[in-house]
């Protein structure tokens, strides 16, 4: 069966530092891979997507990168971190349109 | 561009009333609708989903109807326990210059009270 792991839980970083986000996927090739964030009280919002290795599409101009190393493997990163950047991310995989996502258990970041 | 309206709440029941969250979509062509739920400090689970018109979705006592004459899919439940109490967002899945994005909702928030 598939799964997607996703790591840290939660994470505390100040203002300025760099940040690497990892998720990863198992049980399936050639995954659509997703990074959505979701602020505080707020929605949705996607940030990267990648249909393979090398490819990634940026959705909103911000501070944070995206690459896709491995066919299973999408990293979030960040140079410097701002406090706008706090927030609750998420990865997603998903392969044909009539399937939904599945998402991992996100991450907690909160830029002090 | 595709898009989803749905109603932002929150949204207060008692235990064992009836629950409605409307939703709106925009989309060229036949888009897969779905209902996600998130609990608290969780991430997203997939609830129910349709893929064309008149299909209904079913999960938990929740249901869904793909209305393509309203474009609607709204989601119901018959009785709500406290532990409904979460997060649902309203999301479509259609061909967006191939990348077939998963486009949400702003999500509803949902308390049940004992």
């Amino acid at each position: 069966s598939q799964t997607i792991h996703q790591w840290p839980a939660t994470l505390v970083q100040p203002v300025g530092s760099p940040l690497s986000l990892e998720c990863t996927v198992e049980g399936t090739s050639n995954p659509n891979l997703y990074w959505y964030r979701q602020a505080a009280g707020r929605g949705l919002q996607l940030l990267f997507y990648s249909v393979g290795i090398g490819q990634i599409s940026s959705e909103v101009p911000q501070n944070l990168s995206a690459s896709r190393p491995q066919d299973r493997q999408f990293i979030l990163s960040s140079k410097k971190l701002l406090l706008s950047d706090s927030g609750f991310y998420l990865c997603a995989w998903g392969t044909r349109t009539e399937y939904g996502y599945t998402f991992g258990s996100g991450t907690r970041l909160t830029v002090v | 561009g595709d898009s989803v309206t749905q109603m932002e709440g929150p949204v207060t029941l008692s235990e064992e009333a009836f629950l409605t969250i409307n939703c709106t979509y925009t989309a060229t062509g036949y888009p897969s609708l779905f209902w996600y739920v998130q609990y608290p400090g969780e991430g997203l689970q997939l609830l129910l989903k349709a893929t064309k018109a008149d299909d209904k979705g079913s999960n938990k006592g929740f249901e869904a109807t793909y209305r393509k004459e309203t474009t609607s899919f709204h989601l119901e439940k018959g009785s709500v326990q406290v532990s409904d109490s979460a997060v649902y967002f309203c999301a479509l899945r259609g061909l967006q210059g191939g990348s077939e994005k998963l486009v949400f909702g702003k999500g509803t928030k949902l308390t049940v009270n004992p």
